[in-house]
């Protein structure tokens, strides 16, 4: 399978505790993307790299938010103190160059509970 | 700020009907403009890309339009089957700035009556 794979599928975790997602780009991707959303919402952006930099974030990025992408290959989101509110899907996406076509992955769905 | 709006957002027709959605944007400095679908509890499926300088992409039983300067694209869907049941989403990729986020609207759930 050469597409965006993302890995859990789901997580369901206990307030307070820390999570963290794993998103693995098409190969030759170079701009890597993490967007969120929730029941009834179209996805929203949170934060986009361009190979290992991470190069923008979103006020929707709390500073318990985190996004690695060591390498320029993988990329991790790692969200610290889990609230209620952080219950939705996660979505990763990749794209060849910055105006191409942007592929996702089945995303993340995370309960905090 | 740019805010796309999908209408309706749910619409039921019988199969083998023709159906249009529709997707409207605020800024019109636009990269591309890209349709999705998704299933319920899934990722998106990437359905058609139309760039900024083009009319209109088709594939297969789909057909996109792009008219920028009113910043609206549509979505036909011909002949429309109970598989395509699921919610469509149309999102834009702004021309300022440099991380070329897309922006969604909300979606429309359709659902293809057999």
């Amino acid at each position: 399978d050469t597409g965006v794979s993302q890995d859990p599928r789901h997580k369901i975790t206990k307030r307070g505790q820390n999570v963290t997602f794993r998103c693995d780009p098409i190969s030759e991707h170079n701009r890597l993307y993490w967007y969120r959303q929730t029941l009834g919402q179209g996805p929203e952006f949170l934060t986009y790299f361009q190979n290992e930099a991470q190069l923008e974030k979103s006020r929707l990025l709390s500073d318990r938010f985190s996004a690695e992408r060591p390498k320029g290959s993988f990329s991790t989101l790692e969200i610290q103190r889990t609230e209620q509110g952080d219950s939705a899907m996660y979505l990763c996406a990749s794209s060849l160059t910055g105006d191409t076509e942007a592929f996702f992955g089945q995303g993340t769905r995370l309960t905090v509970v | 700020k740019q805010e796309v709006t999908q209408i309706p957002a749910a619409l039921s027709v019988p199969e083998g009907e023709n159906l249009v959605l529709n997707c409207s944007f605020t800024d019109s400095a636009i990269y591309n403009l890209q349709w999705f679908r998704q299933d319920p509890g899934k990722g998106l499926t990437s359905l058609l890309l139309i760039q900024s300088s083009q009319r209109e992409q088709t594939s297969g039983r789909l057909n996109a339009s792009l008219d920028k300067s009113s910043g609206r694209s549509t979505l036909y869907i011909a002949a429309s089957q109970p598989g395509d049941s699921a919610t469509y989403l149309c999102a834009v990729r702004d021309s300022g700035g440099s991380n070329y986020k897309l922006t969604f609207g909300k979606g429309t759930l359709l659902t293809v009556n057999p």
